[in-house]
Formats: structure tokens, C-alpha cells, sequence
């Protein structure tokens, strides 16, 4: 079955303690990303991966480190949480982004973190 | 990217046809219209895609307006299963979509 998994699904953490949310994806994908979600803030990008060993920043990238060394793992990074980045988060995939073509995109399930 | 506006939520009844609008005036001529909604906190689903032609699958129809300054997604037969957060957009080719607030859809029995 084609699907994006996140991990953890849950998590409560304290601040400053690094954690890392995991995504993969099974449908090989060149594109991938990372959004928060918060309330009344709609979803908001974190970062993005265009393929292997390229990544940018999106609009919400401070605090936030991503690696791409595997085209179906893209991990989000927490080097020291803060409870600002309490959040829902998603991971997201899809085929190549062209100017010629529109690629649906697949999203995880979610992982929703509380930073105490 | 064009920005889009829609209504903050609606109300449908069940097995009745479930009308979402969109307005993106500032919309350009290579940009399309993609829906996608949220159940519940779960991942954001998409739902279908146009650029000029009104487009119909299995889930929804799309209505986009001839001047393309607005769009209608139908969903024609709600369901209860049917309520989410319905977001329109509109970005150009092989851009990253950007999700603004949606229209949060009630259906009710």
C-alpha cells in the first residue's frame, strides 16, 4: 500500500531535550516536506526536499533540522525542542515538482508533540 | 501565488449536494486550483485539480468560473464522513501549495 508513516505518532518531551519524527515513504518520491499545523494558523511549511541531499527552508524553519540522505526518509530534527514548537506535525511526499506537471501530494498521519 | 478566500465553515445535510467556494482573483493563467481537506487532525487528502475546464473524479466536481476568478467544489452526495476542513488552492506548476485557513464543512444528519 502507497502511504507516508510518520514516528512517533505521539510525543511528549521537555525542552531542550533533542528528539527526532521520522517519515518515510514507500512510493519513491523525489519530493518531500514538513509542515506544523497550530490553531488559527492553518498548515505552515517547515522545510522541504526537492531530492537526496537537496533541502531548503520553508516559511517556519528556525529551530528545525531536516537530512535527506535516503530518497524515502526525510527526519525532522529537534536539536533543543522549546514549548513554541508544540504542534501537530505532517511529513508529505510526492513525484517530482516540474513546471509541466501537478503532482498530488501524499501526507502522514501526523505526530503530535508537547514540549514542557 | 494567488491568494484565495473562502467562507471559515458551512453547513450541509446529509445526502444533499455540498457546495464549497473559492475565490482566487488574483489568480494567473499557468496557476491551477487543487482541493484538499482534513479530517480531524489526520493528514490533509487531496481531492481533485483544474486549471480552466471543470473537472469531475470519483470524489468531488470542480466548477472553475470562465474568468477563472472563482471556483465551486461540489461534493454531491454528502456523507457525515464528508465533514472536514476543505482547502482551496492555488499555485503555479512545480510549486509548493500553500494551505490558508479552509472552509470547515458540517454535515449534518
Amino acid at each position: 500500500e502507497a502511504q507516508v508513516t510518520q514516528n512517533p505518532r505521539y510525543l511528549i518531551t521537555v525542552t531542550g531535550k533533542k528528539l527526532t519524527v521520522t517519515c518515510s515513504q514507500n512510493m519513491n518520491h523525489e519530493y518531500m516536506s514538513w509542515y506544523r499545523q497550530d490553531p488559527g494558523l492553518g498548515l505552515r511549511q517547515i522545510y522541504y526536499s526537492m531530492n537526496v541531499e537537496v533541502t531548503d527552508k520553508g516559511d517556519v524553519p528556525e529551530g528545525y533540522k531536516v537530512s535527506r540522505k535516503e530518497k524515502r526518509n526525510f527526519p525532522l530534527i529537534l536539536e533543543s525542542p522549546s514549548p513554541n514548537q508544540t504542534s501537530l506535525y505532517f511529513c508529505a511526499s510526492s513525484r517530482k515538482l516540474t513546471g509541466q506537471s501537478q503532482e498530488t501530494q501524499y501526507f502522514g498521519p501526523g505526530t503530535r508533540l508537547l514540549v514542557l | 501565488d494567488a491568494k484565495t478566500t473562502q467562507p471559515p465553515s458551512m453547513d450541509c445535510a446529509e445526502g444533499r449536494a455540498a457546495n464549497l467556494p473559492c475565490n482566487h482573483s488574483t489568480i494567473s493563467g499557468n496557476e491551477y486550483v487543487y482541493w484538499y481537506r482534513q479530517i480531524h487532525s489526520q493528514g490533509p487528502q487531496y481531492i481533485i485539480h483544474g486549471l480552466k475546464n471543470n473537472e469531475t473524479n470519483e470524489m468531488a466536481s470542480l466548477i472553475i468560473t470562465e474568468d477563472r476568478k472563482s471556483s465551486t467544489l461540489i461534493l454531491p452526495h454528502a456523507t457525515l464522513r464528508d465533514t472536514a476542513v476543505y482547502y482551496c488552492i492555488a499555485e503555479g506548476a512545480g510549486n509548493m501549495l500553500t494551505f490558508g485557513g479552509g472552509t470547515r464543512l458540517m454535515v449534518k444528519p
